[in-house]
């Protein structure tokens, strides 16, 4: 069964930083490019970015609020993929989920919630 | 960046009624060299991550059930669902990954009259 878990969500003043994680089983991790996307309270979906797999360059893309602050790395060995939050805002408040960037195997954590406030 | 546009922003039909929801893209998203739009649909329930219904425009994902169709090509498409049911209650988003980043529309909300 695929799991996808999100963790390292929480509170953090305008400025700071966090780490989320999302551990994968089930799927050869590896080989998958993967994506966050985040849902602010009440809002819609807004694609954060994703990293392909390290066969296929290992290379990020990120949409525009968040380059430059935000990094996607993955640990293969470790079936785990990081999002790296830094000069955090008040607008990055939000549900942040992981997925699987492919078509045929599109599988979703639950999410883990990010608040940004002082 | 290309824009998704999508209309309604709700709608409330009854139990059995054919729902009709349009997405449009600002700029096309038909990729001539193997004719295929790089087009999803997704539909995410209250409380839940979203689930794939779509891709290609017009590809159900497996398992979901064929009251749901896509169509369309370019910039314009639109999801149906033939017969609506209750738990087809959600909000239904299109989604480009045309190229990055792969932006999402707004969203169409879904309720039961």
């Amino acid at each position: 069964e695929v799991q996808l878990v999100e963790s390292g969500g929480g509170l953090v003043e305008p400025g700071g930083s966090l780490r989320l994680s999302c551990a994968a089983s089930g799927f050869t991790f590896s080989n998958a490019w993967m994506s966050w996307v985040r849902q602010a309270p009440g809002k819609g979906l807004e694609w954060v970015g994703r990293i392909k797999s390290k066969t296929d360059g290992g290379t990020t893309d990120y949409a525009a609020p968040v380059k430059g602050r935000f990094t996607i790395s993955r640990d293969d060995s470790k079936n785990t993929l990081y999002l790296q939050m830094n000069s955090l805002k008040t607008d990055d408040t939000a549900v942040y989920y992981c997925n699987t960037d492919s078509l045929s195997s599109n599988y979703w954590g639950q999410g883990t919630l990010v608040t940004v406030s002082s | 960046d290309i824009v998704m546009t999508q209309s309604p922003d709700s709608l409330a039909l009854s139990l059995g009624e054919r729902a009709t929801f349009n997405c449009k893209s600002s700029q096309s998203v038909l990729y001539s060299s193997n004719n295929k739009n790089y087009l999803a649909w997704y539909q995410q329930k209250p409380g839940q991550p979203p689930k794939l219904l779509i891709y290609w425009a017009s590809t159900r994902d497996s398992g979901v059930p064929d009251r749901f169709s896509g169509s369309g090509s370019g910039t314009d498409f639109t999801l149906t669902i033939s017969s609506l049911q209750a738990e087809d209650v959600a909000v239904y988003y299109c989604q480009q990954y045309y190229i990055t980043p792969f932006t999402f529309g707004p969203g169409t909300k879904v309720d039961i009259k």
